[in-house]
């Protein structure tokens, strides 16, 4: 069984650019969402995606969107970055049926200068 | 809305001492609760959860949890620590009725810290 796995690892942008993140989900899993954890902090609920379609959504701005693709992988997308933007993105997977028990990747570490 | 309270954000323990992370929750309605701990530079991962039933519920590594409705509480213990055990930890809620769109609620963690 193949777990949450995102990339890249790291990255670094500068303030106004745009920055895409990338996950793949457990297999079996068919939903994914996404969380932001800024340093020192627990992670915040960005959205979740189910059936390619955005099905919730937490307290973040439109210019953080996402997509899911037929084989359940996502793609986070932030524009406009801000200094603020540099956190921990940590995907998350969910099987049908499994009661919101996420199972976490990894994450992609987001320095914006 | 819900939301969660880790009371401690460090927690220095001895090595094979016992340990209580403490974690309290708010929310009008039903939730699922979870622990997750974090060790540096990688996710989170699962510890246990509490859905229904049986207020104790066992996890992995020797930790256990026990479901408190009338204090809206939600503490992880483990009877004996080690210094594999230093980690942050992280409690979570989610809302039954939400189907899992709302997705968790976090805590903002607990840096257990093991002492030789």
């Amino acid at each position: 069984e193949t777990g949450v796995t995102q990339s890249p690892t790291h990255l670094i942008k500068t303030r106004g650019q745009q920055v895409t993140l990338r996950c793949s989900s457990q297999s079996g899993h068919n939903t994914v969402s996404w969380y932001q954890q800024a340093l020192g902090q627990g992670p915040q609920f960005i959205f979740q995606y189910y059936r390619e379609e955005e099905n919730g959504r937490g307290n973040f701005p439109p210019r953080f969107s996402g997509l899911q693709f037929p084989n359940y992988s996502s793609e986070l997308n932030v524009n406009a970055l801000e200094l603020d933007d540099s956190a921990l993105y940590l995907c998350a997977s969910t099987g049908q049926g499994s009661y919101n028990e996420q199972f976490f990747g990894p994450g992609t570490r987001l320095t914006v200068l | 809305a819900q939301s969660v309270t880790q009371l401690d954000s460090q927690v220095p323990v001895f090595e094979e001492a016992p340990v209580e992370l403490r974690c309290n929750y708010s929310s009008s309605v039903s939730v699922y609760l979870f622990w997750y701990v974090q060790y540096p530079n990688q996710g989170l991962q699962l510890l246990l959860k509490y859905l229904s039933g049986s207020t104790l519920v066992k996890g992995i590594n020797g930790f256990e949890a026990e479901f408190n409705k009338s204090q809206t509480s939600f503490h992880l213990r483990k009877p004996s620590v080690h210094i594999s055990d230093t980690a942050e930890y992280f409690c979570a809620v989610s809302l039954v009725s939400g189907g899992g769109a709302d997705g968790l609620t976090f805590g903002k963690g607990t840096h257990l810290i093991i002492q030789p």
